[in-house]
């Protein structure tokens, strides 16, 4: 059984130029959540997104933008990029438990982006 | 707003001896809690959880946890420390009625041979 999948692994931008990461999530799972890992320090939240609906937005400028398709998977979008967006991207899909409605998040392995 | 706090940047344990990497939250109500670890170039991989019930939690590759809601702590441990559990452990927490999930700035283990 697959796990979550990004893409691309890797990837180096020039500043002001725009990006896209891609998220396959776990099958069955509705709900994908995207983290930024600066290096250093531990994941921020970005978005969530369940059935396709914005479910919560973390404290990021406009610039960060995302979406769910109906399949589940998901696309991370970031404009005007900055010197200071260079991370480790992470996505998490996550289904809830019936039993205790937790929601545990299996994350993919990440996109990291340098810009330069 | 919920927050979790790793007081810790790096804990240096010898191999054998039992680890305790710590943690502390901050929530409006009832916390969901977990700790997940993460390996060089790896995403994160998830360890354990509270919901409720059991204030000691068990988890993967011998890890536990305990919950202490009277000193806001999930502190993470191990009887016997691995050297392959040298990595970089993330608790984490929930508040119910919230689904996003917020991350600590993480704790570097070092499990010295």
């Amino acid at each position: 059984d697959a796990g979550v999948t990004q893409s691309p692994t890797h990837l180096i931008k020039t500043r002001g130029q725009h990006v896209t990461l891609r998220c396959s999530p776990i099958s069955g799972h509705k709900s994908v959540s995207w983290y930024q890992q600066v290096l250093g320090q531990g994941p921020q939240f970005i978005f969530q997104y369940y059935e396709k609906e914005e479910r919560g937005r973390g404290n990021f400028p406009d610039r960060f933008s995302a979406r769910q398709f109906p399949n589940y998977s998901s696309e991370l979008n970031v404009n005007a990029l900055l010197l200071g967006d260079s991370a480790l991207y992470l996505c998490a899909s996550s289904i809830r438990e019936a039993s205790s409605g937790a929601n545990v998040l299996t994350f993919g392995a990440g996109s990291r982006l340098t810009v330069l | 707003a919920q927050s979790v706090a790793q007081p810790e940047d790096q804990v240096n344990v010898a191999e054998g001896n039992p680890l305790t990497v710590k943690c502390t939250y901050s929530v409006s109500g009832n916390p969901y809690l977990f700790w997940y670890v993460q390996y060089p170039n790896r995403g994160l991989q998830f360890l354990l959880k509270y919901i409720t019930g059991d204030n000691l939690v068990k988890g993967s590759y011998g890890f536990e946890a305990e919950f202490n809601k009277s000193q806001t702590s999930f502190h993470l441990k191990k009887p016997s420390a691995l050297v392959s559990d040298s990595a970089l452990y993330f608790c984490a927490v929930r508040d119910i009625g919230d689904d996003k999930i917020i991350f600590g700035k993480g704790t570097r283990l070092h499990i010295l041979p």
